[in-house]
């Protein structure tokens, strides 16, 4: 079983929904929770960073960690066709390793 | 601010050769530096940290005399990767960690290897 999973889609949905992306993870000790978008042959980009368990929003971004149900979710309001990319869930463990899910390819449509 | 590069961006060579790949921060002295491997349609696999001055700390499975980590100043880490076979063919990306925010991992653009 892979620490964290992540469906990987693709997922595709039509300009102006609200898309909804999901990660579970099985270690307890992961406590920080990530984030991260990457275009197709780039590297991840820093979308959301959080710690404790609730909600957190930026602009059209809001990201949910449940810490009981060990699952993380990422809302995205007012879809564009420029967030089509991949979302990868990362989770902190330790000081420093990065646990990378498998990513999210979403597609939104024009 | 928080800027990573990496050069090349791609890279093709015979099977046999040594790859060598930078990765830099433009902006801001990286503390810690970590290469990753992605391969397609896959996540990304933590191959090595590595602090300046200091030998890298290598993933289980990783094979260090395969993959060389040199970290000799605080914005400039390289990977070379030796004598390179076709499945060491992958995405090779780095990040570093420095900086204002120094628990945010900053990532450069990768680099494609092709080993032919």
């Amino acid at each position: 079983q892979k620490e964290v999973e992540q469906d990987p889609g693709p997922l595709s949905v039509p300009e102006g929904a609200i898309v909804s992306l999901n990660c579970t993870y099985s270690n307890s000790a992961f406590q920080y929770f990530m984030w991260y978008r990457q275009y197709s042959r780039k590297g991840p980009e820093l979308l959301m960073y959080t710690y404790s368990s609730g909600n957190k929003e930026d602009g059209r971004f809001t990201a949910q960690v449940d810490k009981s149900s060990k699952y993380i979710s990422l809302f995205i309001r007012d879809s564009q066709p420029s967030d089509s990319a991949t979302y990868l869930c990362a989770m902190l463990q330790g000081a420093q390793k990065l646990v990378f899910g498998q990513g999210t390819r979403l597609t939104i449509n024009p | 601010g928080a800027v990573v590069s990496q050069h090349p961006s791609w890279v093709i060579c015979k099977s046999g050769t040594s790859v060598k790949i930078e990765c830099r921060s433009l902006d801001f002295q990286a503390t810690t530096m970590f290469w990753y491997r992605q391969f397609p349609k896959q996540s990304l696999m933590l191959m090595a940290t590595s602090n300046e001055g200091s030998k890298a700390t290598y993933e289980q499975g990783v094979e260090k005399d395969k993959f060389l980590i040199n970290h000799a100043s605080l914005t400039l880490s390289t990977l070379t990767v030796t004598s390179a076979h076709p499945e060491d063919s992958s995405f090779y990306i780095c990040s570093a960690r420095g900086g204002e925010a120094l628990d945010t991992q900053y990532f450069g653009p990768g680099t494609r290897l092709t080993v032919l």
